[in-house]
């Protein structure tokens, strides 16, 4: 079974400008969750999304945004860029609530 | 709220060496779980293992091992016989309320295994 994928692998991008990062499940799974690792603050709770519903939000501005598609793939959004966006993004996916999550290999986003 | 603490920053220690790596949460639920992940320089969260705050056995895995104790809210885990490739970050995470989806993760420990 194919893991957790996400694409792109490293972006670099100039503040104010958006971006649009996505994530692909392991088959099957219904829920994927995204969070931000950064040197400062570690590994940070975004999102989560479970049957194209966001059900759960992390403590992060409104520029951060996210959805999921029919067929489980996410996407999440960052709009007007600013410095502190750099970070790796990591995408998680898991079969249920009860059930471990299973990340991806993460997107490195450079804001210059 | 919810916290974990990975108090030890960085290791490093000599291959075939034992080395421990301690975690300890805090969490008012009583149902909860418990993880550890591993973190190569690739960037990939590896999993690892989990608990839930039933289940309190020890757990041996070749020659990785888990300590489960609630009276000291820990859940460390050991190496033994260190590797070169077992050199990496090493994240403590809780999960609670019954769904696992949102993990709050310690800071972790990075481990540097020396040849």
């Amino acid at each position: 079974k194919a893991g957790v994928t996400q694409t792109p692998r490293y972006l670099i991008k100039t503040r104010g400008q958006q971006v649009t990062l996505s994530c692909s499940p392991i088959s099957g799974h219904r829920s994927v969750s995204w969070y931000q690792q950064t040197p400062g603050q570690g590994l940070q709770f975004l999102f989560e999304y479970f049957s194209e519903t966001q059900r759960n939000k992390g403590n992060f501005p409104g520029r951060f945004s996210g959805r999921q598609f029919s067929n489980s793939r996410s996407e999440m959004n960052v709009s007007t860029l600013e410095l502190g966006d750099s970070a790796l993004y990591l995408c998680a996916s898991s079969g249920g609530d009860q059930e471990t999550q299973y990340f991806g290999p993460g997107t490195r986003l450079l804001v210059l | 709220a919810q916290k974990v603490t990975q108090a030890q920053t960085e290791i490093s220690v000599v291959e075939k060496e034992d080395v421990t790596l301690d975690c300890v949460y805090e969490t008012r639920d009583t149902t909860y779980y418990l993880f550890w992940y591993k973190q190569p320089p690739s960037g990939e969260l590896v999993f690892l293992i989990r608990r839930n705050s039933f289940d309190e056995q020890n757990e041996i895995s070749g020659r990785y091992s888990w300590n489960f104790q609630k009276s000291t809210s820990s859940f460390n885990f050991t190496i033994t016989a260190s590797q070169v490739v077992d050199s990496a970050v090493y994240f403590c995470a809780l999960s609670s309320g019954g769904s696992n989806y949102k993990l709050t993760f310690g800071k972790g420990t990075l481990l540097t295994v020396n040849p």
